[in-house]
């Protein structure tokens, strides 16, 4: 079975600093999808990035970049220029190929504070 | 519009009412999701519709019954609850085809079981 591990169960930043969420995973599949979602208090579990098992590069959406290590199962998030709005619990989450029925699997979430 | 909307936002009810959760999205995607979200907890996966048709059950009791009238709609109908289902349900929907795989979540209904 496919399990997701976010092992910082918070984390502080100051506004306009970097900071790196770590989330770790395990799977046999060798096609699959990653994904981190935020969820700010309002709620709504908002797509920040999305990364392709078979893609080698790394995405990128803006302020957000991944380091996906697939040797390691590791798929990282940096947060660049960090805002006060970036304030929210991450969640981690994976995806096997084979049809969008396929379950999401999330991360335990890292609640991220920004200290302005 | 990428949006999915549920309605109500909050929602108290007692153990003995019969009250429904009501999902829509016009982005035309075929698979359409209810989860559970306690909190400080991530979601937990209900049920998943494919083609209107239940494809996933992750063995949720029989007080939870979802429906999938058309494409666009999804409903949770509650009965008989307990005061530990109280929680945030969030509703999400994603495209069928690839390589567009990510699920959009609507702002979840947070219900109070009393």
């Amino acid at each position: 079975a496919q399990t997701v591990t976010q092992s910082q169960p918070e984390m502080s930043v100051q506004e306009a600093e970097t900071v790196t969420l770590s989330c770790t995973y395990d799977t046999s599949e060798s096609d699959y999808y990653l994904f981190w979602y935020k969820q700010p208090p309002s709620r709504q579990m908002i797509l920040v990035i999305r990364q392709e098992a078979y893609k080698q590069q790394n995405a990128t959406e803006n302020r957000f970049s991944v380091n996906f290590q697939k040797a390691a199962k590791s798929f990282s998030l940096k947060i660049s220029d960090s805002q006060l709005g970036d304030a929210a619990m991450y969640f981690c989450a994976y995806r096997r190929e084979g049809g969008a029925t396929n379950k999401l699997i999330f991360g335990t979430g890292t609640l991220l504070a920004v200290q302005p | 519009d990428t949006e999915v909307t549920q309605t109500p936002k909050h929602l108290v009810m007692g153990m003995t009412n019969k009250k429904s959760l009501k999902c829509e999205q016009h982005m035309g995607h075929r698979a359409m999701y209810w989860y559970k979200q306690k909190a400080k907890k991530p979601p937990e996966l209900m049920f998943v519709y494919s083609y209107e048709k239940l494809s996933i059950n992750e063995s949720v009791p029989s007080r939870f019954s979802p429906e999938c009238p058309n494409s666009s709609l999804l409903n949770l109908h509650l009965h008989a609850l307990q005061p530990e289902d109280s929680a945030l349900y969030l509703c999400a929907s994603s495209p069928l085809s690839f390589p567009n795989t990510e699920a959009f979540f609507g702002q979840g209904t947070r219900l109070t079981v009393v």
